[in-house]
């Protein structure tokens, strides 16, 4: 299985841009997608497949992938985008990342 | 839209079997291009994927889990349920039920609320 690093923390100001990371090795021939968790809630997918979006997920939301290394780009940041978020990617087994919180300041 | 619901006691004594529904509304479980999983995050801790289960049957597992999870599934009931034996402490969490895409980078595109069971 995988280990999937990510900061524990970050903090943004409102309209500005968060980025975070997923790091892995070898991640790079592996598709990662990306999960919202807002307190008490359940996981919200935001980005699969590195960089698509679902249905209803703000274009503020997007992803990229380079060497072992996958991003998750939240641009103009909002209030409500104060979560706990998570990378993951299939292997042998579903592997889902440390998980980041993000502070809106 | 596909709606899916945990159900199942919250507490559990330990060395007992956890048992646990998930279910589907708005969607077929026995579709051919949905994988349905369950998923654990301990108290103040990250997402573990446990497995998944086909409308067929077919299942697989988490590997450090595999001696004590059993999946089936009720295609009549639109359900699918989990079985975890031999419960400790270490299995207090919330379980959530998902939906899976059957492609081949897997993830997980809708979610129940989530339901609590603590081992005690």
């Amino acid at each position: 299985s995988y280990v999937l690093t990510q900061p524990p923390s970050l903090s943004v100001a409102p309209g500005q841009t968060a980025r975070i990371t997923c790091e892995g090795d070898n991640i790079g021939r592996k598709s990662v997608h990306w999960y919202q968790q807002r307190p008490g809630q359940a996981p919200v997918l935001v980005v699969h497949d590195d960089s698509d979006r679902p249905s209803g997920i703000p274009e503020r939301f997007s992803g990229s992938h380079s060497g072992n290394t996958a991003t998750l780009t939240i641009s103009r940041v909002e209030a409500g985008d104060e979560a706990d978020y998570y990378c993951q990617l299939w292997d042998t087994d579903a592997d889902f990342g440390t998980g980041t919180m993000v502070t809106v300041l | 839209q596909v709606q899916l619901q945990e159900s199942g006691p919250g507490l559990v004594k330990p060395s007992q079997t956890l048992s646990l529904t998930c279910s589907v509304s708005g969607d077929s479980i026995s579709s051919d291009f949905y994988y349905w999983s369950w998923i654990r995050q301990h108290p103040g801790k990250g997402l573990e994927w446990i497995g998944y289960i086909f409308y067929s049957g077919s299942t697989y597992y988490k590997q450090a889990l595999y001696s004590r999870i059993a999946m089936s599934v009720d295609t009549s009931k639109n359900q699918f349920s989990l079985n975890l034996r031999s419960v400790t402490a270490a299995d207090t969490a919330v379980y959530y039920c998902a939906r899976t895409p059957g492609a081949t980078t897997r993830f997980f595109d809708s979610w129940g609320q989530g339901t609590l069971v603590t081992v005690s």
